[in-house]
């Protein structure tokens, strides 16, 4: 079965530092997605980056960036210069080719003036 | 450009009645998949469509049904609510599934 964990239940950092939030999956399948998604406490689910598994560089999205490892299966994000926006809930998620997301538990970011 | 809309945003309902909940994607979107989130068991699959053809299903049981109209809007449908369906419900539309799915703020179902 394929499943995604974040072993970061809840993290806490000052604002402008730069946090870590980390992931590891399991699957059999070698091409697959992979996204972090972000949910403030308005409940939208709000893409924050995706990553194609075949592509060996990192994606970046301004701020965000993440560390994928494909042969740990592993798939960490990175918030550089973080925001008091950017307090939400974190969800690593897979995506496997019956399109179907399988989501993490979550990580609670909480950003601290 | 519009995105997903949910609606109601929220409800309550007693055990033993049945709720459908609706949600209109993103114009051009054709796949809608809906996801059930609780506190416990986090977010879970519950199913997909597309092109008003279910294509995927998660593990819920038959009284979770739902179904797509021509114009993409989809509907889920929960039967003899239990206090157990008490979550968030999530859809999300698509239109090139690998690029992501772009999620509505969910309705929230209370079951008393």
């Amino acid at each position: 079965a394929q499943t995604v964990t974040q072993s970061q239940p809840e993290m806490s950092v000052q604002e402008a530092e730069t946090v870590t939030l980390s992931c590891t999956y399991d699957t059999s399948e070698s091409n697959y997605y992979l996204f972090w998604y972000k949910q403030p406490p308005s409940r939208q689910m709000i893409l924050v980056i995706r990553q194609e598994a075949y592509k060996q560089q990192n994606a970046t999205e301004n701020r965000f960036s993440v560390n994928f490892q494909k042969a740990a299966k592993s798939f960490s994000l990175k918030i550089s210069d973080s925001q008091l926006g950017d307090t939400a809930m974190y969800f690593c998620a897979f995506m496997n080719r019956d399109d179907k997301i399988i989501f993490g538990k979550g990580t609670r970011l909480h950003i601290l003036p | 450009k519009a995105g997903v809309t949910q609606t109601p945003r929220y409800l309550i309902k007693t055990r033993g009645q049945q709720v459908t909940l609706s949600c209109s994607p993103i114009s051009g979107h054709r796949s809608v998949s809906w996801y059930q989130q609780t506190p416990g068991q986090g977010l879970q699959f519950l199913f997909e469509y597309f092109s008003e053809t279910q294509r995927n299903k998660g593990n819920f049981p038959g009284r979770f049904s739902g179904r797509q109209f021509s114009n993409s809007r989809s509907e889920m449908n929960v039967s003899t609510l239990e206090l157990g369906d008490s979550a968030l419900y999530l859809c999300a539309s698509s239109a090139d599934s690998p690029k992501g799915y772009t999620f509505g703020s969910g309705t929230r179902l209370t079951v008393v």
